[in-house]
């Protein structure tokens, strides 16, 4: 089973500042990967599949970079709206799993 | 604007049954592979299940392999899930979610259920 770690587990960070989430992989998923957003009571919200595209209507403040088991997401200049929990998933088997989360909290 | 509505949530003692059904609008139901994505109270997002777009093929988390069955009816543009044997540890938020055509991730998820497993 394909294991995604992601780091750090809470990222404080201002406004305007630039927000750097990883991803790793116990195994190559080449890249197949995307980075999800989830806020409190809310469903979660795809914003890049395939480590670097963008989904539909997500800012190009999002970005996403990697390949095999190192992954990140890059969110340029941070918005109020983009505090929140971020989740990586794997779909390099038919077991789409998740990593454990990184939650970006407002200094 | 698509829409996933999950319901038949509740509580249910261990051992119990519980069927969630999530009704789908606004897309061509019977093009999308669909999935159940749960999340414990607190707790981060797990996968449990997905179906084919023709119901053909199914796969299961092994947490729940064996005790959960996924199914649809494109026919109701619906799909559900039976979960038998009901443990403390099922407790959660499932939510329903339809893979994309283009993206081949969750495009698409539902507001979820609760299902609450207690004595």
């Amino acid at each position: 089973e394909i294991v995604l770690t992601q780091s750090p587990v809470t990222l404080s960070l201002s406004p305007g500042e630039r927000a750097t989430l990883s991803c790793r992989a116990s195994q190559s998923l080449s890249s197949y990967l995307a980075w999800y957003q989830q806020k409190p009571g809310q469903a979660p919200r795809l914003l890049i599949y395939d480590a670097s595209d963008r989904a539909t209507g997500i800012p190009a403040r999002f970005s996403g970079s990697g390949s095999g088991t190192d992954f990140t997401l890059t969110i340029s200049s941070l918005e109020p709206e983009d505090f929140a929990v971020y989740y990586c998933q794997q779909r390099s088997n038919w077991r789409y799993t998740f990593g454990q989360g990184t939650k970006l909290e407002i200094k | 604007e698509v829409q996933l509505v999950e319901s038949g949530g509740g509580l249910v003692q261990p051992g119990g049954s519980l069927r969630l059904s999530c009704a789908a609008s606004e897309l061509t139901f019977s093009d999308y592979n669909m999935h159940w994505v749960r999340q414990a109270p607190g707790e981060g997002l797990e996968w449990v299940s997905y179906i084919s777009s023709s119901g053909s093929t199914t796969y299961y988390a092994d947490s729940v392999k064996g005790r959960f069955t996924i199914s649809r009816d494109n026919a109701k543009n619906s799909l559900y899930l039976q979960m038998n044997s009901l443990r403390d540890e099922d407790t959660a938020v499932y939510f329903c979610a339809a893979q994309g055509v283009v993206t081949y991730y969750f495009d698409y998820w539902g507001q979820g259920t609760l299902v609450t497993v207690s004595s």
